[in-house]
């Protein structure tokens, strides 16, 4: 069974940094490009970014670029993604999420979520 | 720009069936999407893949109450005997240059 489960969440200030993690079990997590997603409260899914199966390429959404990087550990089966500079607007529960690619890719797993908040 | 179009909201009767709208912006007609399911405070789930030829592949464990159909640039999901557990949001994914949801649909059954 497929099981993504996050980790890393919590209250911080803004300016402030926070490192989530999520840990994959139930399949060859190597074999597969990973993304986080966002989802503000009360608001829809908004993709953060993405990771290919080695970690040798990534990509970003613009409004995190330059601040959040997402990397992987293939040997724990672990992905991260580093947040720093946090503002208000980064508030949200965060996905990791499995990729897979069939003509396109598209997510085909998620995990529970995690939530950030940033406040001061 | 790819963007993704979704009504905001949708409602049908306990039993009845529902076909929720996803459509493509102008010049991407030939996308694939996929139909993501998010019930009341709980993570989104995973439900199909959609081809622009209206193939789809569900995913696991997901009944075939809920099938998948395309017409040029507009994709549908279709959920037929409608369950209460079937009432939450449902949202539209594709990729471009980056990874791009429509906007959901809520979706209620009365």
């Amino acid at each position: 069974e497929v099981q993504l489960v996050e980790s890393g969440g919590g209250s911080v200030q803004p300016g402030e940094s926070l490192r989530l993690s999520c840990a994959a079990s139930g399949f060859s997590f190597s074999s597969y490009w990973m993304h986080w997603v966002r989802q503000a409260p009360g608001r829809g899914l908004v993709w953060v970014s993405r990771i290919n199966s080695d970690g040798s390429t990534t990509s970003y959404a613009d409004s995190v670029k330059g601040r959040f990087t997402i990397s992987r550990d293939n040997a724990k089966n672990t992905l991260h993604l580093q947040m720093n500079s946090l503002r208000v607007e980064d508030t949200a529960v965060y996905y990791c999420t499995r990729v897979a690619y069939s003509s396109s890719w598209y997510v085909d797993y998620w995990g529970q979520g995690t939530l950030v908040t940033v406040s001061s | 720009q790819l963007v993704l179009t979704q009504s905001p909201s949708a409602s049908a009767s306990l039993g009845a069936s529902v076909k929720l709208t996803c459509t493509l912006s102008s010049g991407h007609s030939s996308y694939s999407i996929a139909w993501h399911q998010q019930q009341p405070e709980r993570g989104p789930r995973y439900l199909m893949k959609l081809n622009s030829d209206g193939s789809h592949t569900r995913g696991d464990g997901i009944p075939d109450r809920f099938s998948g159909s395309s017409s040029g640039a507009e994709r549908y999901l279709t959920i037929s005997s409608l369950q209460s557990e079937d009432e939450a949001d449902y949202y539209c994914q594709t990729w471009g240059t980056a990874g791009v949801f429509g906007g959901g649909t809520k979706l209620t059954v009365l």
